[in-house]
Protein backbone atom coordinates (compact mmCIF):
# COMPACT_ATOMS: atom_id res chain seq x y z
CA UNK A 1 0.00 0.00 0.00
CA UNK A 2 1.48 3.53 -0.87
CA UNK A 3 2.10 5.80 1.90
CA UNK A 4 0.08 8.41 0.01
CA UNK A 5 -3.30 8.04 -1.33
CA UNK A 6 -4.94 10.94 -3.58
CA UNK A 7 -8.40 11.11 -4.90
CA UNK A 8 -9.62 10.91 -6.90
CA UNK A 9 -7.84 9.90 -9.94
CA UNK A 10 -9.04 11.76 -12.64
CA UNK A 11 -11.55 14.77 -12.46
CA UNK A 12 -13.23 16.67 -15.35
CA UNK A 13 -15.14 20.03 -14.20
CA UNK A 14 -16.28 23.28 -16.49
CA UNK A 15 -14.81 26.12 -16.26
CA UNK A 16 -15.89 27.94 -13.31
CA UNK A 17 -16.26 25.01 -10.57
CA UNK A 18 -14.95 24.66 -7.67
CA UNK A 19 -12.43 21.63 -7.75
CA UNK A 20 -11.19 19.79 -4.33
CA UNK A 21 -8.21 16.93 -4.47
CA UNK A 22 -7.32 15.23 -1.61
CA UNK A 23 -4.68 13.51 0.02
CA UNK A 24 -3.86 11.01 2.77
CA UNK A 25 -0.86 9.33 4.03
CA UNK A 26 -0.02 6.65 6.67
CA UNK A 27 3.37 8.13 8.07
CA UNK A 28 4.64 10.85 10.16
CA UNK A 29 5.58 13.97 8.05
CA UNK A 30 7.73 17.33 8.67
CA UNK A 31 5.86 19.01 5.74
CA UNK A 32 3.51 18.37 2.99
CA UNK A 33 3.61 19.30 -1.06
CA UNK A 34 1.15 20.18 -3.37
CA UNK A 35 3.06 19.95 -7.24
CA UNK A 36 1.90 20.44 -10.72
CA UNK A 37 3.11 18.63 -13.46
CA UNK A 38 1.51 20.25 -17.14
CA UNK A 39 1.86 17.90 -20.23
CA UNK A 40 5.40 17.55 -21.15
CA UNK A 41 6.69 16.85 -17.45
CA UNK A 42 7.89 19.48 -15.76
CA UNK A 43 6.85 19.47 -11.89
CA UNK A 44 6.11 23.33 -10.04
CA UNK A 45 5.61 23.20 -6.58
CA UNK A 46 2.13 24.88 -5.46
CA UNK A 47 3.00 25.18 -1.29
CA UNK A 48 4.66 23.26 0.94
CA UNK A 49 2.86 23.05 4.31
CA UNK A 50 3.01 21.67 7.66
CA UNK A 51 -0.12 22.87 9.56
CA UNK A 52 -3.38 25.01 8.57
CA UNK A 53 -3.96 26.75 5.45
CA UNK A 54 -2.08 28.39 3.17
CA UNK A 55 -3.44 30.18 -0.53
CA UNK A 56 -2.30 31.30 -3.24
CA UNK A 57 -4.57 33.11 -5.90
CA UNK A 58 -7.58 31.14 -6.86
CA UNK A 59 -5.30 28.04 -4.95
CA UNK A 60 -6.14 27.03 -1.67
CA UNK A 61 -4.18 23.85 0.50
CA UNK A 62 -5.21 22.54 3.64
CA UNK A 63 -3.46 20.12 6.08
CA UNK A 64 -5.37 18.22 9.18
CA UNK A 65 -1.64 16.51 10.60
CA UNK A 66 -4.62 14.78 13.25
CA UNK A 67 -6.11 12.87 10.49
CA UNK A 68 -3.31 12.54 8.12
CA UNK A 69 -5.14 14.48 5.66
CA UNK A 70 -4.44 17.74 3.03
CA UNK A 71 -6.74 18.91 0.29
CA UNK A 72 -6.45 21.24 -2.39
CA UNK A 73 -8.89 23.46 -3.28
CA UNK A 74 -9.20 25.52 -7.05
CA UNK A 75 -11.77 27.89 -7.01
CA UNK A 76 -12.94 29.52 -9.97
CA UNK A 77 -11.08 26.68 -12.28
CA UNK A 78 -9.83 27.23 -15.84
CA UNK A 79 -8.86 25.29 -18.53
CA UNK A 80 -5.13 26.54 -17.41
CA UNK A 81 -5.71 24.77 -14.62
CA UNK A 82 -5.92 21.58 -16.47
CA UNK A 83 -2.74 19.34 -15.12
CA UNK A 84 -1.49 16.47 -12.49
CA UNK A 85 -1.52 17.50 -9.00
CA UNK A 86 1.06 15.62 -6.76
CA UNK A 87 0.55 15.29 -3.12
CA UNK A 88 3.99 14.54 -1.54
CA UNK A 89 5.03 13.91 1.93
CA UNK A 90 8.28 14.81 3.57
CA UNK A 91 9.85 12.96 6.65
CA UNK A 92 13.69 14.49 7.33
CA UNK A 93 14.87 14.62 3.70
CA UNK A 94 13.12 11.93 1.75
CA UNK A 95 10.04 12.51 -0.09
CA UNK A 96 7.41 10.24 -1.30
CA UNK A 97 4.78 11.04 -4.02
CA UNK A 98 0.88 10.25 -4.44
CA UNK A 99 0.03 8.74 -8.04
CA UNK A 100 -1.31 12.08 -8.65
CA UNK A 101 -4.97 13.81 -9.78
CA UNK A 102 -5.65 14.41 -13.40
CA UNK A 103 -7.24 17.47 -13.57
CA UNK A 104 -9.33 18.36 -17.14
CA UNK A 105 -11.54 21.80 -17.02
CA UNK A 106 -13.43 22.36 -20.13
CA UNK A 107 -14.24 25.71 -21.38
CA UNK B 1 14.79 33.36 -11.80
CA UNK B 2 17.04 30.51 -11.36
CA UNK B 3 15.95 26.96 -12.86
CA UNK B 4 17.21 23.15 -12.59
CA UNK B 5 18.14 22.59 -16.28
CA UNK B 6 18.14 19.12 -17.28
CA UNK B 7 18.55 17.59 -20.97
CA UNK B 8 18.31 15.99 -23.59
CA UNK B 9 14.56 16.86 -22.93
CA UNK B 10 13.53 13.49 -25.39
CA UNK B 11 15.21 10.77 -25.68
CA UNK B 12 14.73 7.58 -27.67
CA UNK B 13 16.87 4.74 -28.11
CA UNK B 14 16.93 0.98 -28.39
CA UNK B 15 16.94 -1.83 -25.92
CA UNK B 16 20.63 -2.85 -24.94
CA UNK B 17 22.11 0.47 -25.57
CA UNK B 18 23.69 3.04 -23.23
CA UNK B 19 22.42 6.49 -22.56
CA UNK B 20 23.06 9.34 -20.32
CA UNK B 21 21.13 12.24 -18.76
CA UNK B 22 22.26 15.82 -17.35
CA UNK B 23 21.14 17.52 -14.45
CA UNK B 24 22.43 21.24 -13.65
CA UNK B 25 20.87 22.05 -9.94
CA UNK B 26 20.26 25.52 -9.02
CA UNK B 27 23.38 27.20 -7.78
CA UNK B 28 23.83 26.75 -4.24
CA UNK B 29 22.17 23.77 -4.13
CA UNK B 30 23.84 21.18 -2.38
CA UNK B 31 20.99 18.97 -2.48
CA UNK B 32 20.26 17.01 -5.67
CA UNK B 33 17.93 14.19 -6.63
CA UNK B 34 17.36 11.96 -9.71
CA UNK B 35 13.74 10.50 -9.72
CA UNK B 36 12.06 8.48 -12.40
CA UNK B 37 8.34 8.79 -13.44
CA UNK B 38 6.52 6.21 -14.59
CA UNK B 39 3.38 7.02 -17.15
CA UNK B 40 0.57 7.47 -14.50
CA UNK B 41 2.65 7.37 -11.15
CA UNK B 42 3.73 9.40 -9.16
CA UNK B 43 7.80 10.00 -9.26
CA UNK B 44 10.24 7.64 -7.32
CA UNK B 45 13.31 8.51 -5.73
CA UNK B 46 16.27 6.59 -7.14
CA UNK B 47 19.65 8.49 -5.81
CA UNK B 48 20.02 11.47 -3.57
CA UNK B 49 23.34 13.90 -3.20
CA UNK B 50 24.82 15.81 -0.72
CA UNK B 51 27.14 17.56 -2.24
CA UNK B 52 29.58 14.68 -4.16
CA UNK B 53 28.13 12.05 -2.13
CA UNK B 54 25.71 9.60 -2.67
CA UNK B 55 23.14 9.63 0.71
CA UNK B 56 20.35 7.24 -0.59
CA UNK B 57 20.36 5.23 -3.51
CA UNK B 58 18.68 2.21 -2.36
CA UNK B 59 16.32 2.44 -5.08
CA UNK B 60 18.70 2.39 -7.18
CA UNK B 61 19.33 -0.28 -9.87
CA UNK B 62 22.45 -0.70 -9.54
CA UNK B 63 23.12 -3.75 -11.93
CA UNK B 64 22.49 -1.24 -14.82
CA UNK B 65 22.00 2.67 -13.27
CA UNK B 66 24.50 4.63 -12.31
CA UNK B 67 24.98 8.33 -10.87
CA UNK B 68 28.36 10.66 -10.63
CA UNK B 69 28.33 14.00 -9.19
CA UNK B 70 31.94 14.48 -9.21
CA UNK B 71 32.64 18.30 -8.59
CA UNK B 72 29.10 18.76 -6.01
CA UNK B 73 27.41 20.71 -9.08
CA UNK B 74 26.11 18.84 -11.47
CA UNK B 75 25.07 14.94 -12.39
CA UNK B 76 24.86 12.61 -14.69
CA UNK B 77 22.64 9.56 -14.58
CA UNK B 78 23.30 6.69 -16.85
CA UNK B 79 21.36 3.63 -17.49
CA UNK B 80 23.92 0.52 -19.30
CA UNK B 81 22.09 -1.10 -21.09
CA UNK B 82 18.67 0.29 -21.05
CA UNK B 83 15.53 -2.08 -20.73
CA UNK B 84 11.86 -1.79 -22.47
CA UNK B 85 10.84 -0.81 -19.08
CA UNK B 86 13.20 1.85 -18.28
CA UNK B 87 10.88 4.13 -20.03
CA UNK B 88 10.01 6.71 -18.23
CA UNK B 89 10.62 10.40 -17.47
CA UNK B 90 13.83 10.90 -15.52
CA UNK B 91 13.25 14.12 -13.12
CA UNK B 92 16.23 16.09 -11.43
CA UNK B 93 15.58 18.18 -8.30
CA UNK B 94 17.38 20.13 -6.71
CA UNK B 95 17.15 21.50 -2.35
CA UNK B 96 19.42 23.89 0.04
CA UNK B 97 20.34 22.00 2.78
CA UNK B 98 20.85 23.58 6.28
CA UNK B 99 21.40 22.08 10.08
CA UNK B 100 19.49 22.99 12.92
CA UNK B 101 20.45 22.28 16.54
CA UNK B 102 22.85 19.81 14.70
CA UNK B 103 20.30 18.34 12.57
CA UNK B 104 20.02 18.24 8.64
CA UNK B 105 16.83 20.09 7.16
CA UNK B 106 16.00 19.94 3.76
CA UNK B 107 14.26 22.79 2.31
CA UNK B 108 11.63 22.67 -0.60
CA UNK B 109 13.01 21.25 -4.01
CA UNK B 110 13.01 22.56 -7.15
CA UNK B 111 12.32 20.03 -10.28
CA UNK B 112 14.15 20.27 -13.68
CA UNK B 113 12.07 19.60 -16.93
CA UNK B 114 12.61 16.20 -17.47
CA UNK B 115 13.96 13.36 -19.64
CA UNK B 116 11.24 11.64 -21.13
CA UNK B 117 13.07 8.20 -22.13
CA UNK B 118 11.69 5.80 -24.51
CA UNK B 119 13.42 2.47 -24.87
CA UNK B 120 12.28 0.47 -28.28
Amino acid sequence: KNEVEQSPQNLTAQEGEFITINCSYSVGISALHWLQQHPGGGIVSLFMLSSGKKKHGRLIATINIQEKHSSLHITASHPRDSAVYICAVKDDYKLSFGAGTTVTVRA
Amino acid sequence: EAEVAQSPRYKITEKSQAVAFWCDPISGHATLYWYRQILGQGPELLVQFQDESVVDDSQLPKDRFSAERLKGVDSTLKIQPAELGDSAMYLCASSLRYTERGEPVYNEQFFGPGTRLTVL
